[in-house]
This record gives structure tokens, sequence and C-alpha cells, in this order.
């Protein structure tokens, strides 16, 4: 079975402030991760994804995740936020390749860059 | 390319009666689509897996009488709220896996809300 924790539920920053939104994941298996943000009352929004290869990904946006093996995580970074960043973000797993193709999301967390 | 649209994007209906959400893939052939439920401020809860021309796979504790899912194209698959009570209203998210693929990507609606009085 695959689980996605997202250590964090709210993150508030500043405009133009780093941020760094966590997500870790446990599997037995090899996984695909994404992360995707949802602004109000709309769908789901792909970020990212890693898949293989280069373990920084970048995505849309400006923003770029890092795949860590070891510690099993997949964090999301953004080097300076805008006010257009407030949404949530869910970060998900689905695995093994070719296998089980759903995706187990995490539970989100809100970003609310602030002015 | 690769969008997926849903229809109605929000309803309001009475108790007791039902209500069909449709789920289309507009530029791509889906083998699979997956409906999805998100309570407010809550995740995503992956309701059933629905596979082209064969009956849906539901998760534990969803009721397949409650919620029919049809997958009868390759680019259509439609929910379908029997009987719906105001505990049914929800966001509901419908996903689609393209045919041609292999990397597990899906492919998400922009979501229909669902308001049962």
């Amino acid at each position: 079975a695959q689980s996605v924790t997202q250590l964090d539920s709210q993150v508030p920053v500043f405009e133009e402030a780093p941020v760094e939104l966590r997500c870790n994941y446990s599997s037995s298996v090899s996984v695909y991760l994404f992360w995707y943000v949802q602004y109000p009352n709309q769908g789901l929004q792909l970020l990212l994804k890693y898949l293989s290869g280069s373990t920084l990904v970048k995505g849309i946006n400006g923003f770029e995740a890092e795949f860590n093996k070891s510690q099993t995580s997949f964090h999301l970074r953004k080097p300076s936020v805008h006010i257009s960043d407030t949404a949530e973000y869910f970060c998900a797993v689905s695995g093994p390749p070719r296998g089980n193709y759903k995706l187990t999301f995490g539970k989100g967390t809100l970003l609310t860059v602030n002015p | 390319g690769a969008v997926v649209s849903q229809h109605p994007s929000w309803v309001i209906c009475k108790s007791g009666t039902s209500v069909k959400i449709e789920c289309r893939s507009l530029d791509f052939q889906a083998t699979t689509m997956f409906w999805y439920r998100q309570f407010p401020k809550k995740s995503l809860m992956l309701m059933a897996t629905s596979n082209e021309g064969s009956k849906a796979t539901y998760e534990q504790g969803v009721e397949k009488d409650k919620f029919l899912i049809n997958h009868a194209s390759l680019t259509l698959s439609t929910l379908t709220v029997t009987s719906a009570h105001p505990e049914d209203s929800s966001f509901y998210i419908c996903s689609a896996r393209p045919r041609q693929g292999g990397n597990n990507e899906q492919f998400f609606g922009p979501g229909t809300r669902l308001t049962v009085l």
C-alpha cells in the first residue's frame, strides 16, 4: 500500500519570499510522484512530475521539486512566490510503472501568499 | 492537449432525485477514467476506477448502487448519483488516463459541485 504525508496543512508566506511545501511518501515499490495545484472551485492542474532520471524536476510557474529516495521525500519549492500562487497544493504518488494506475493523494497544503 | 471536461460544472437538486455527471476526454482516448470526491478542505478520495467497456471497480466503502458509473466509450464516462441526499453534496472530480502512455499520468476535469437540498 502507498501513502502520502504532507506535513503542513497551511503555509502562510509573504510575497516574494521563498517557500517549501513538504511531502513524504511510503511505498514498497518504485513510484511516480506528482504535485498538483487546485485553485478555489476548480479541478487539479499538474505542476510537475517525477517519473525517472534527474531527481530535480522543474515544473510550471517557477516551481521545482527534488526526489530524495533515501528520505522518501518529494518537497516542492519556489524561490519567490506571488499572490497568485495562493492555492491548495497536493502531492500524489502512483505506481509501480505500468501497474497500479491509482493516484494516492496527500491531504493538501494551503499556501497563502500575503502582500 | 490532454483536456478533460465535466458537465455540469454545478448542479442543485432536490433530495431523492438522481443526478448524472459527464466526464469527457476532448482530445485523447482514455481507457481508464477515475472518479474522485472531495469534501471541503479535504483531499481527493478515489471513489472508483472506470475502464471502457467493463464494469467499474469501486473503492472500499463506496456504494456501487448509489454511485453508478458507466464508461461507454473511450472518451466518455458518466457518474450517476441515485436518490441523492444532502450528505451526497460534494465536489466530484474525474480524471482520465490516455490510452497511449505508460507513465501513469492522469488529466483532471474541472470538477462538478453537487448540492442536494
